[in-house]
């Protein structure tokens, strides 16, 4: 399909082990976000790539978290030592360029991380 | 209408009726407003956007509307169908060197009834 992919879409783990979420964005989009959404609450800010780079990463919680984005497209969260609180779903959006232009965001349907 | 409580702001309607669904803001420099839809399982879809230099903007059965004096948001949906049931998340972006950043609030539930 031509959206955002997120794998994988369900993710149950013990606590205190590694986790990888991957992102596709659309293709051309050269901004990427990813977003953490706890239950009945909205999405929440973590990090915007902005090509390879990450131009702001001041939403991860703390530094057991980190993405990365290599080639500017695919991107990976990384989440160490996992915690039952990190329970949520990771949502990924892409746009065409920084909200500051066309400001419309394609989110992809997100990664339900259950951690026991 | 937001909620600073746990439990999620829900909104009923009949079919065919118009539904209005509301979102106080917080910070007074935000300048761009986007109104997102949430199905269960899925993640948001954009629904309209508004900027702050404006007061209303209207697309396919929605309205947005912006008070910025009293940092209200509005959606409108007129003639509300069952495919319209799903959370719908306001989200402000504060401008300046973070436009890229959006801020959601908690989100309401609307439930259409056929």
């Amino acid at each position: 399909g031509a959206g955002v992919s997120q794998t994988p879409s369900n993710k149950v783990t013990e606590k205190g082990k590694y986790v990888e979420l991957r992102c596709d964005p659309i293709s051309g989009h050269t901004a990427l976000y990813w977003y953490r959404q706890s239950l009945g609450q909205g999405p929440e800010f973590l990090i915007y790539f902005q090509g390879t780079g990450a131009a702001d990463d001041s939403g991860l919680p703390n530094d057991r978290f980190f993405a990365v984005r290599p080639e500017g497209s695919v991107s990976t969260l990384k989440i160490q030592r996992t915690e039952r609180g990190d329970s949520a779903v990771y949502l990924c959006a892409s746009s065409v360029r920084p909200r500051g232009g066309t400001g419309e965001l394609f989110f992809g349907e997100g990664s339900r991380l259950t951690v026991l | 209408g937001e909620s600073v409580g746990l439990h999620l702001p829900t909104l009923s309607v009949q079919e065919g009726d118009n539904s209005i669904i509301n979102c106080a803001y917080s910070n007074s420099a935000s300048d761009y407003f986007i109104w997102y839809k949430q199905e269960s399982g899925k993640g948001p879809q954009f629904i309209i956007d508004i900027r702050s230099n404006m007061d209303k903007r209207q697309g396919q059965r929605v309205t947005v509307l912006l008070n910025k004096t009293v940092k209200h948001l509005s959606l409108q949906i007129a003639a509300t169908q069952p495919g319209d049931s799903a959370v719908y998340f306001c989200a402000e972006n504060r401008g300046g060197g973070s436009n890229y950043k959006l801020t959601f609030g908690k989100g309401t539930l609307l439930t259409v009834n056929p």
